[in-house]
Formats: structure tokens, C-alpha cells, sequence
């Protein structure tokens, strides 16, 4: 069965540093996500792609981030100068965007900024 | 008001037992409504999907929504040691059906 992959599973990295998460989505699928959970809290959704360009994003989503999908296949989320609050477990999502938003999630990737 | 509740339990039913999980919303505009079960440390796993007011059955899992209350349910029949997971209700708008809004989770023990 087709499933969003995503790497590394676990990240640290020291306040201040850039990290770059990597996703693989699902090969037909046509819209990619980034979400993040930070411990004990609700999922919260950042940002969106389509068409190589982001779709919508949230207010967590500010210039500290950025995505690319820099190829046909890998789909990355980029967080500049990370800070202690960054702590979360971030999660890849991606639909087929046609008429449905049923939404596949990757494992996740557990960032933890000290 | 927040813009989804659901309570965070947690609940703790034997096996066999059937579930019943719920979640509000404040939100009209929703009208896309899935329920994912997450396992610890692990991603959200989509279990069921609905579009607008209505119900959906699939296996032991049956999905209902009622727009003109703002509430959905996820009944669990036979439940299973292996159903011991949280369970999120997410949901979306038709202006913004890419964007999910999550419940908190409730986190649910089913016990042998």
C-alpha cells in the first residue's frame, strides 16, 4: 500500500540552527501538507502545496519557513533559526486533490531544538 | 469557543464494548469530516471520511455527522485491544478544504 515516508524519524538540533525535513508523498497525489503536534497539544496545520507554489498557509507559518519540492519526489519544510518552541512532531500529508480531502500522513519527523 | 472540542477522555472500555467518540464544532463552513486513529508517536491514520450530514459505516466503524447540531460521532463495535489508540476528529471547509482543523484526541483503552 502506497504511504507518505518521511525522514529523518528523529531530529536535534541546537537553537539557532536550520533543520530541513524530508517527505516522500504519495506518488499520484497532487496536494502536500505540513503539519506539526507539539507534545500534548492538538494537530495544527501550516501550510499547503500545489502546482509548486503554497496554496495556504497558517499563521504558525511565518518567514522562519519555507517549503520546496525541489524534485519529483521529495517535498521538504524548511525552518531557519530554530527555536525552543519549535519542539514538535511535524507531519507530511498529502491528497490526490481531486474533489476529496482525504489526507494521508506520513510517520512523522520528532524535532527537538535544544 | 474553541473551533473544534472533543473530549480528551480518557476512556477505558472492556473488550467488546461498543465506543462511541464524539467531537463539536463552532464552525458552519465545515463540511468535509474524517476521523483519524494516531498510535503513539506516530502518524494520524485515516479510518473514516465523510461529506456533509449523514452516516457511513465501514466494518466495525460507523461515522455520523449532524450539521444542524454541529456534532459528529465515530461508534467503535466489537471493540478490540488493538483499537487502544487516540482518535482525532478533523474537519474542513468547502472555501478551504485543504486545511484540517483537529480535535485534541480522545485517547481510548480497550481492555482484554
Amino acid at each position: 500500500e502506497p504511504e507518505v515516508t518521511q525522514t529523518p524519524s528523529h531530529q536535534v538540533t541546537q537553537m539557532g540552527q536550520e533543520v530541513i525535513l524530508r517527505c516522500v508523498p504519495i506518488s499520484n497525489h497532487l496536494y502536500f501538507y505540513w503539519y506539526r503536534q507539539i507534545l500534548g497539544q492538538k494537530v495544527e496545520f501550516l501550510v499547503s502545496f500545489y502546482n509548486n507554489e503554497i496554496s495556504e498557509k497558517s499563521e504558525i507559518f511565518d518567514d522562519q519557513f519555507s517549503v520546496e519540492r525541489p524534485d519529483g519526489s521529495n517535498f521538504t519544510l524548511k525552518i531557519r533559526s530554530t527555536k525552543l518552541e519549535d519542539s514538535a512532531m511535524y507531519f507530511c500529508a498529502s491528497n490526490t486533490g481531486t474533489g476529496n480531502t482525504e489526507a494521508f500522513f506520513g510517520q512523522g519527523t520528532r524535532l527537538t531544538v535544544v | 469557543q474553541k473551533e473544534v472540542e472533543q473530549d480528551p477522555g480518557p476512556l477505558s472500555v472492556p473488550e467488546g464494548a461498543i465506543v462511541s467518540l464524539n467531537c463539536t464544532y463552532s464552525n458552519s463552513a465545515f463540511q468535509y469530516f474524517m476521523w483519524y486513529r494516531q498510535y503513539s508517536r506516530k502518524g494520524p491514520e485515516l479510518l473514516m471520511y465523510t461529506y456533509s450530514s449523514g452516516n457511513k459505516e465501514d466494518g466495525r466503524f460507523t461515522a455520523q455527522v449532524d450539521k444542524s447540531s454541529k456534532y459528529i460521532s465515530l461508534f467503535i463495535r466489537d471493540s478490540q485491544p488493538s483499537d487502544s489508540a487516540t482518535y482525532l476528529c478533523a474537519m474542513s471547509s468547502a472555501g478551504s478544504a485543504r486545511q484540517l482543523t483537529f480535535g485534541s484526541g480522545t485517547q481510548l483503552t480497550v481492555l482484554p
